[in-house]
């Protein structure tokens, strides 16, 4: 599948600093979901986007937060970075209301994040 | 609590034989099941959709299967190839905002 972009693709940050992701929606979609995935472990949702309105929240602190721009496409940005915030962070744009459109749900390749 | 199991959680197989991943849920209300690949590092990509009604999709060597009763999902690989190698997700979408539900996925090598 293709359409989705994220940048960058691997980021190294000090404990403390803040840290900006980027994602560029697949053409046609109105929606962005952001997940944290650890080595080993399944994604885990963090939130989700709809026509520039946060929708849908995971267990996460508000020192996670995004935004969705008028393009559709949409940030994540963490402060106060941990060491467990080290993980791959996937990016996925849909088309809200059509979960089983051949198009939706389309995947980024992800951004590496190490935090040290 | 919503919840995907998946099993087994890896799984080695020579090239060329068949294999089965396998998936329980429990996840309410329940919109739809897929099956993604994932190699590592590398974002999840779908292999198949299958909705409530849905029992069996095939998607060239792969077939998924669906009982919605039982609330079990199976993943067959038929043929193996070395590039199959990858992390096999299990994602049951529920309703309202539709948020995704992901298995820990199971990881499978395949050798020569």
């Amino acid at each position: 599948e293709t359409g989705v972009t994220q940048s960058p693709t691997h980021l190294i940050k000090t404990r403390g600093q803040q840290v900006t992701l980027r994602c560029s929606s697949q053409s046609g979609h109105n929606t962005v979901s952001w997940y944290q995935q650890a080595l080993g472990q399944g994604p885990q949702f963090i939130f989700q986007y709809y026509r520039e309105e946060e929708n849908g929240r995971g267990n996460f602190p508000p020192r996670f937060s995004g935004l969705q721009f008028p393009n559709y496409s949409s940030e994540l940005n963490v402060n106060a970075l941990e060491l467990d915030d080290s993980a791959l962070y996937l990016c996925a744009s849909s088309l809200l209301r059509e979960p089983t459109s051949a198009y939706g749900y389309t995947f980024g390749s992800g951004t590496r994040l190490t935090v040290v | 609590k919503n919840q995907v199991e998946q099993s087994p959680q890896s799984l080695i197989i020579l090239e060329g034989k068949n294999c089965t991943l396998q998936c329980n849920y429990t996840v309410s209300p329940f919109s739809n099941l897929r099956w993604y690949k994932q190699d590592t590092g590398r974002g999840p990509v779908s292999l198949t959709i299958m909705t409530f009604s849905e029992n069996t999709k095939s998607n060239g060597r792969y077939t998924a299967t669906l009982d919605a009763d039982t609330k079990q999902s199976s993943l067959h690989i038929t043929a193996s190839q070395l590039s199959d190698s990858a992390s096999y997700i299990c994602v049951v979408i529920t309703g309202g905002y539709n948020k995704l539900i992901f298995g820990a996925g199971t990881r499978l090598a395949v050798h020569p």
